[in-house]
């Protein structure tokens, strides 16, 4: 059975960093590129960023260009997502997702609560 | 990276269809038949229910199914059921190996 666990998410002041975490079970994790998707209060979803199976290519949604980065470790299935400068607009629960084409199984996610 | 259109909310009784919308751009929507739907419920992740435009992952009942034309993609869900009160997205690829979701239609089952 496919997992996703995500951790890392809490309060953290503006301008603050946060690093999540997702540990991966269930599939052969170095086969699919992984994406992390947000969801702030009272909105929709958004695509935040993605990483290639090997790492090599990354990809980022406008809104978390050059504060976000997302990076993996395919020897202990985990992915990750280093986030500084946060702002309000950063508060969201963040999903860790299996990218198959389509996100076909999701984490059920982390809040982060950007606040001073 | 502009946030697809849905309609915010739509209803319906037990047994009846609804159509949710998902309009899009040339450059996502328009260009490729990689349009997804996910169902959420509260507190739940959100689960998939439609993949390249049409095909229902194992699992999903036959009264989902997915059309598009030009830069809108539909979601149908035929023959309401209580448990298909929940949120919808649809997300598309937008070339380049980025993702646009859309803002989301909140489904009531009266």
């Amino acid at each position: 059975e496919v997992q996703l666990v995500e951790s890392g998410g809490g309060l953290v002041q503006p301008g603050g960093s946060l690093r999540l975490s997702c540990a991966a079970s269930g599939f052969i994790f170095s086969n699919n590129r992984m994406t992390w998707v947000r969801r702030a209060p009272g909105k929709g979803l958004e695509w935040v960023a993605n990483i290639k199976q090997d790492g090599s290519e990354k990809r980022y949604a406008d809104s978390v260009k050059g504060r976000f980065t997302i990076s993996r470790d395919n020897d202990r299935n985990l992915l990750y997502l280093q986030m500084n400068s946060l702002g309000a607009d950063d508060t969201a629960v963040y999903y860790c997702v299996r990218d198959d084409g389509d996100f076909d199984h999701w984490g059920q996610g982390t809040l982060v609560s950007v606040s001073s | 990276q502009s946030v697809l259109a849905q309609p915010r909310s739509l209803s319906g009784s037990p047994g009846q269809s609804v159509t949710i919308s998902c309009t899009g751009y040339t450059s996502d929507v328009g260009s490729y038949n990689f349009v997804s739907w996910y169902q959420s419920h509260p507190g739940k992740a959100p689960k998939l229910i439609m993949s390249d435009v049409s095909k229902r992952p194992s699992g999903v009942p036959a009264r989902f199914s997915g059309s598009k034309s030009g830069n809108t993609a539909s979601l149908i869900i035929s023959g309401l059921q209580a448990e298909d009160d929940a949120e919808y997205f649809c997300c598309s690829y937008a070339g380049n190996y980025t993702y646009v979701f859309g803002a989301g239609t909140t489904v009531t089952v009266l």
